[in-house]
Parts: C-alpha cells; structure tokens; sequence
C-alpha cells in the first residue's frame, strides 16, 4: 500500500484558489489518485479521482505529474464552506477488497 | 452516485454493555466493506474489512473479541463493540465499493459514521 505525505494544516481565505500536494513515492502501476473531503463528525465524501496528467470536474482539479508521485488537488476561488480535512489516498480500483490507508489529511481552514 | 448508510448515527450506552452498528449499501451489492474508527482530530484507522459469506479480517492490533463483525448479506454488514469501555468511545464509519465493471475509476463510499459515547 503506498503510503501518502500531505501538509497537516493549510490556511486561505475566501475567494482564493488554493492548491494541496500530496506525495506518494511508491504508487504502483494500476494505482489512482482519489482525494476526500471530511466535515466534523460526518463520513469522508469523494471529491475527484485521477490517474495521470489533469482532471477536472464541477469542484476542483487534480493535477498529476508524469512519475505520478504526487498530486496536487486545486481549489478555485474556496468559501467559508470549505473549511474541512482533505485526504489523499492512493486506490486500485479494480479490487472492492483492495483496502486503503488513510494518512493524515490537510486541515484547511478558510477565513473572511 | 452511490448510497451508504449507518445506523444509528449516534449511540450512548453503559460500560459493560455492547452495541451493533449497522451499515448498509443502499442501492449497490458490496462483497467486502470497510470498518473504520476515528478518534477527535485524528485521522481515520482501518479496524478491519468484511467479507461477504466469510470471516472478517482484522488489522494489527484490532481485537477480534472485542469488534464482531458480520456480513451477512451483499448489503448489510454490522459491526458490535463487546462489552464496551469508555475507551472504546470514537466515530465508527464503514465504506464499500460498488465496483462497477463499466467504470473503471469506481472508488469508496462512505457511510456517514456513527458516534459511540461509552459512559
């Protein structure tokens, strides 16, 4: 399982595009790039998945560079509402039995 | 997308006692879910996967007594805290995959947690 390194805690402020990286040195070959946001006592809910290059969809971007070995989730212009922890977990998608670890996520604070 | 739900969504119960939480895959068949625990400002643990028809597997350090799962169904698996303990107080949150053969970038849905206070 490859294991993911992400900054503990982010600051920015509302109408700011804000970028999180994540490493992931040992992502194998059939491997995705799945990033989650949680809220306080709710279950993490998927923002967007990526394989390589770039992906976007209705919330944000994910940006995956060629060795894949990190990945960067784009934010564009976060509100007060996306206060929350953002996960990035490495996932094959092939496997419903293919466990995943979490790490320990970006807290991401969001002010005025 | 996808529907996982948990039930109850909070629970407070006495030390000694145990409780059931159950999790459900409401509009998918899942042969394996996840049962995870997270305590405040951390982030989530891994407590074991559940197979459909057959015996769960526990991570290291998981007590198998103590944290019964079962999968009973394609949608429902349940997991019952033993002789709870104020320690064992945490969010329970479980996920599944539906795992679609026509969608290749089909991930973990998460059920919404359930909130055990263990008094």
């Amino acid at each position: 399982l490859a294991k993911t390194t992400q900054p503990i805690s982010m600051d920015s402020y509302e109408g700011q595009e804000v970028n999180i990286t994540c490493s992931h040195n040992n992502i194998a070959t059939n491997d995705y790039i799945t990033w989650y946001q949680q809220f306080p006592s709710q279950g993490p809910r998927f923002i967007i998945q990526g394989y390589k290059t770039k992906v976007t969809n209705e919330v944000a971007s994910l940006f995956i560079p060629a060795d894949r070995k990190s990945s960067t989730l784009s934010l564009p212009r976060v509100s007060l509402s996306d206060t929350a922890v953002y996960y990035c977990l490495v996932e094959s998608p092939y496997s419903s039995a293919s466990k995943i670890i979490f790490g320990s996520g970006t807290r991401l604070s969001i002010r005025p | 997308g996808a529907v996982v739900s948990q039930h109850p969504s909070r629970v407070i119960c006495k030390s000694g006692t145990s409780v059931k939480i159950e999790c459900r895959s409401l509009d998918f068949q899942a042969t394996t879910m996840f049962w995870y625990r997270q305590f405040p400002k951390q982030s989530l643990m891994l407590m074991a996967t559940s197979n459909e028809g057959s015996k769960a597997t526990y991570e290291q350090g998981v007590e198998k007594d103590k944290f019964l799962i079962n999968h009973a169904s394609l949608t429902l698996s349940t997991l019952t805290v033993t002789s709870a303990h104020p320690e064992d107080s945490s969010f329970y949150i479980c996920s599944a995959n539906p795992l679609d053969p026509f969608n290749s970038t089909d991930t973990q849905y998460f059920g919404p947690g359930t909130r055990l206070t263990v008094l």
